[in-house]
């Protein structure tokens, strides 16, 4: 059971250049999301995914785009990278229950330059 | 709109020393209230949590009560240790309105703690 799993780890990129971040979970939960970390500003959601089939946008969502494959796995997309996307990402997972915790990833940390 | 403010950091303490971390909010509706830590170069991990007035949410030796009359979840310890050093995330989740947790955490902006020997 490895949780919730996200790659690649760090990655450098050139503004304009489009990457996928990756993330797939293995305990069967339904809501799936997205979250940039940045410096005196805590985590702030950019999409999630209530269920398999669904996706929404989150507080700040203006230069990605996400896709639900399938149960296990919610990719996040930058389209043409710019420096402001430079941030820390983590992807999180949990059942549709009262009161349920978060599961997080490990984070990936992108840079552009 | 719904927010999370935590006291501001960065905390220095010496080992031992009692820790207080207050955090506030504002909802809507009914959260539930969660204190998350993420230790050096880690994902976040749930510490504690409460999901109605009153409760206390405990672990590891941290605690926290759900006070809805001050709209208040202050994180406590008693005792901090060396291995407290770490980043503490106060953020609430609300309930839809038939009681099904949308899941959407919103995220105080985190205090920085580091405990000294």
């Amino acid at each position: 059971n490895a949780g919730v799993t996200q790659t690649p780890k760090f990655q450098v990129l050139k503004t304009g250049q489009s990457m996928t971040l990756q993330c797939a979970q293995d305990m069967n939960h339904n809501s799936m999301y997205w979250y940039r970390q940045d410096p005196g500003m805590g985590l702030r959601l950019i999409y999630y995914s209530a269920s398999e089939g669904t996706t929404d946008k989150g507080e700040v969502p203006n230069g990605y785009n996400v896709s639900r494959l399938n149960k296990r796995e919610f990719s996040l997309r930058l389209e043409s990278a710019a420096p402001s996307q430079t941030s820390v990402y983590f992807c999180a997972s949990n059942r549709k229950v009262r009161g349920e915790t978060q599961y997080f990833g490990p984070g990936t940390r992108l840079l552009v330059l | 709109g719904d927010s999370v403010t935590q006291m501001e950091g960065p905390v220095t303490l010496s080992e031992e020393a009692f820790l207080t971390i207050n955090c506030t909010y504002t909802a809507t509706g009914y959260p539930s209230l969660f204190w998350y830590v993420q230790y050096p170069g880690e994902g976040l991990q749930l510490l504690l949590k409460a999901t109605k007035a009153d409760d206390k949410g405990s672990n590891k030796g941290f605690e926290a009560t759900y006070r809805k009359e001050t709209t208040s979840f202050h994180l406590e310890k008693g005792s901090v240790q060396v291995s407290d050093s770490a980043v503490y995330f106060c953020a609430l989740r609300l309930l839809s309105a038939g009681g099904t947790s949308y899941g959407k955490l919103t995220f105080g902006q985190g205090t920085i703690l580091t405990v000294h020997p």
